[in-house]
């Protein structure tokens, strides 16, 4: 079935540093979603990405659609505390469902 | 609030008993996903409601999981005869529509389910 294989696993940085994230996968996928997990709450979208080398930005968030349609980039500028969380890429599966196939997720722990 | 609500928030129960999780979507909304998300995993999809009706099952793992949903709104998802490996947190998302470049799927806090 399709899989996003997502990286790095986890990431301890220092507060006003930048991040970067990344998706790949064997198949292409026609949107790429982003998403951030608090612990306890279910995941909120932070960036969604609809058109093959869409490029966009929400805040000190950058999302990139890849050209090949097989991977995308979450960057986050100038890492806060609160930026502390699990990030998930995410893209739509086969089908018109609208089921969503994520990644294993990121860990993003902020030192202060 | 007007969010995804589920409950329980979280529950434990022994080997062989049979459990069940309650979603209540954002009202309107005719799409309503089931995922599961094991420890330090992504989110695992099992079952997708339109309405009442389930034309996307294939992610149940097994014939012990089972859901429905009545009236359009609230959703139920039974595990019969639980095993240890059904231990995780049990996701539930909706959104106004399904498919691709629809709408922003909207997820609950979920459940989190331990199986001694």
């Amino acid at each position: 079935g399709q899989q996003l294989n997502q990286s790095p696993q986890s990431m301890f940085i220092q507060e006003g540093e930048d991040v970067s994230m990344n998706c790949t996968s064997s198949s292409i996928f026609n949107t790429w979603l982003w998403y951030k997990q608090d612990p306890g709450e279910g995941p909120v979208l932070l960036i969604a990405l609809y058109k093959a080398g869409e490029l966009t930005s929400n805040g000190r968030l950058t999302a990139q659609f890849g050209i090949t349609r097989k991977d995308s980039f979450l960057n986050i500028s100038a890492s806060i505390p609160s930026d502390v969380g699990i990030y998930f890429c995410a893209g739509h599966g086969s089908g018109n469902t609208g089921k969503l196939i994520f990644g294993q997720g990121t860990t993003l722990q902020v030192k202060p | 609030g007007a969010g995804v609500s589920q409950s329980p928030s979280n529950k434990v129960t022994e080997k062989g008993k049979d459990v069940e999780l309650r979603c209540d979507p954002i009202s309107g909304h005719t799409a309503l996903y089931w995922y599961r998300q094991s420890l330090g995993q992504g989110l695992e999809f099992l079952i997708y409601f339109q309405g009442n009706s389930a034309p996307d099952k294939s992610g149940l793992p097994s014939d012990r999981f089972s859901a429905e949903r009545t009236g359009g709104s609230v959703s139920t998802l039974t595990i019969q005869r639980t095993q240890q490996e059904d231990s995780a947190v049990y996701l539930c998302a909706s959104s106004w529509a399904s498919g691709p470049s629809t709408d922003t799927q909207y997820f609950g806090p979920g459940t989190r389910l331990t199986v001694l």
